[in-house]
C-alpha cells in the first residue's frame, strides 16, 4: 500500500495564496483520483476538491486542485487567504483495492 | 441534501464490542458508499469501511478481522460493529455518504457530526 505525505503546518497571511501538498509514497498520483477535506475545530469533514480539481458546489472559486505526475503529488490551492479558511486540510484517494487512503492532515493557520 | 446521524454508547470496556448506527435522512442505497471513518483525539482521520451496491463491503486492512458494515433498508440505518476494542479504538467516529466519480472511485460528499467514542472501565 501506499501512504500521502502532508506537511504537518502551514502558515500564510490574509490575501495571500497559498498551496497544499500530498504525496503518494509509491504508484502514480495520477492512477486514481485525489479529494481534499477541510475540517474546521469541533467540526466534520467537508469536501473543498473532488476527483483532482473538481469543485462541489458551495466551495469559493478561491479553492483549486491538481496534480503533478513529475512529483507525485496533488495539491490544494487557497488564493485570496481568509481567515475562515483556516482548518485542518486532508487529501485522500484510493489504492487499486478500493481501500481509501488519507493523508495525515494539514494544520492551515492564517494569521 | 441528504443526513447523517451517528448513534452509539459512547463508552465502551475494553475487550468488548462497539456497535455504531448511522441513520440516513434519504436516498438509495445502491447508488452510493456508506461509510465509516474515524479519528482518535488530536490524530487525522481512518478510513474504516465502506458498504455499497446493496450487499458489497470493504474494510480497512488494518481493522478487517474486526470490523463489520451493514445496511439495513428497513430503518435506512447502516452499522459498525468492531469487536474486542482497545484503548487504541477510542474516537471520534464518523458516517458519511461516498459518490462515485469517473474513476470509479468514491469521494465523501455528506458527514455526520461525529459521536464520541471512550474505551474504559
Amino acid at each position: 500500500n501506499f501512504v500521502l505525505t502532508q506537511p504537518h503546518s502551514v502558515s500564510e497571511s490574509p490575501g495571500k495564496t497559498v498551496i497544499l501538498s500530498c504525496t503518494r509514497s509509491s504508484g502514480s498520483i495520477a492512477s486514481n483520483s485525489v479529494h481534499w477535506y477541510l475540517q474546521r475545530p469541533g467540526s466534520s469533514p467537508t469536501v473543498v476538491i473532488y476527483e483532482d480539481n473538481r469543485r462541489p458546489s458551495g466551495v469559493p472559486d478561491r479553492f483549486s486542485g491538481s496534480i503533478d505526475s513529475s512529483s507525485n503529488s496533488a495539491s490544494l490551492t487557497i488564493s485570496g487567504l481568509q481567515t475562515e479558511d483556516e482548518a485542518d486540510y486532508y487529501c485522500q484517494s484510493h489504492d487499486s483495492s478500493n481501500h481509501a487512503v488519507f493523508g495525515g492532515g494539514t494544520q492551515l493557520t492564517v494569521l | 441534501h441528504v443526513q447523517l446521524q451517528e448513534s452509539g454508547p459512547g463508552l465502551v470496556r475494553p475487550a468488548e464490542t462497539l456497535s455504531l448506527t448511522c441513520t440516513v435522512s434519504s436516498d438509495s442505497i445502491t447508488d452510493y458508499f456508506w461509510t465509516w471513518i474515524r479519528q482518535s483525539p488530536g490524530k487525522g482521520l481512518e478510513w474504516i469501511a465502506y458498504f455499497y451496491d446493496g450487499w458489497s463491503s470493504k474494510y480497512s486492512p488494518s481493522l478487517k478481522n474486526r470490523a463489520t458494515i451493514s445496511f439495513d433498508t428497513s430503518t435506512n440505518q447502516f452499522s459498525l460493529t468492531l469487536t474486542s476494542v482497545t484503548a487504541a479504538d477510542a474516537a471520534v467516529y464518523y458516517c458519511a455518504r461516498g459518490t462515485l466519480t469517473s474513476y470509479g472511485y468514491p469521494f465523501l460528499d455528506s458527514w455526520g457530526q461525529g459521536t464520541l467514542v471512550t474505551v474504559s472501565s
